[in-house]
């Protein structure tokens, strides 16, 4: 099983207030994980991925941050989210034992900052 | 940088036309190539995939792709477009372990 379960589902948040999104995922052990952030026009923009427990790589500067603290979950933070935060945000995670490019993709998280 | 660009951001097209969506990258390693779609409603999901041999790969739905490495191409092709391949199609580029995305190009199919 590739399944990913994202949650949650939909999410409307204050500007400055904390952010919290979680993925985890079934199957074999190990997978890479990945966060990508969608916008409308932009494609999907990588966030962080990550290649084991507390591995975790940076891909663009920004207000968010992400942790790996069991080897199935993935979870995307804000300590302060801002109006720009706004957006839906994608797990994935990489076909077992391969690091090819082929992903499965969770159904999303769409958060709205006012 | 490295980067994937797709040269079609909206496409409207009758059923039974041909499609050709353009997709090229900026990097002269080896590449994976990789072309997903996202139905309405539905999440996003592979439709075909290049890693080397045959440069024309058949996917799923009668869809296929090429790929031009003199060109850094890897253009997608269907002879005849539905009305239920309305979606919206990335192409993507796996690059030193990164999967790094174009900007997605909205088709939709007129019955």
């Amino acid at each position: 099983s590739q399944t990913i379960h994202q949650w949650p589902a939909t999410l409307v948040q204050p500007v400055g207030s904390p952010l919290s999104l979680e993925c985890t995922v079934e199957g074999t052990s190990n997978p890479n994980l990945y966060w990508y952030r969608q916008a409308a026009g932009r494609g999907l923009q990588l966030l962080f991925y990550s290649i084991g427990i507390d591995q975790i790589s940076s891909e663009v500067p920004q207000n968010l941050s992400a942790s790996r603290p069991q080897d199935r979950q993935f979870i995307l933070s804000s300590k302060k989210l801002l109006l720009s935060d706004s957006g839906f945000y994608l797990c994935a995670r990489g076909l077992a034992g391969t690091n090819t490019g082929e992903l499965f993709f969770g159904e999303g998280s769409r958060l709205t900052v006012l | 940088a490295q980067s994937v660009s797709q040269h079609n951001h909206h496409v409207i097209l009758s059923e039974a036309a041909s499609l050709e969506l353009g997709c090229n990258y900026s990097y002269g390693g080896t590449v994976n190539l990789f072309w997903y779609v996202q139905y309405p409603g539905q999440h996003l999901q592979l439709l075909l995939k290049y890693f080397s041999g045959d440069p024309l790969v058949k996917g799923i739905k009668g869809f296929e792709a090429e790929f031009i490495k003199s060109k850094f191409s890897f253009n997608l092709r269907k002879p005849s477009v539905q009305w239920s391949d309305t979606a919206e199609y990335f192409c993507a580029v796996m690059i030193t372990g990164k999967l790094i995305f174009g900007q997605g190009t909205t088709l939709q199919v007129k019955p």
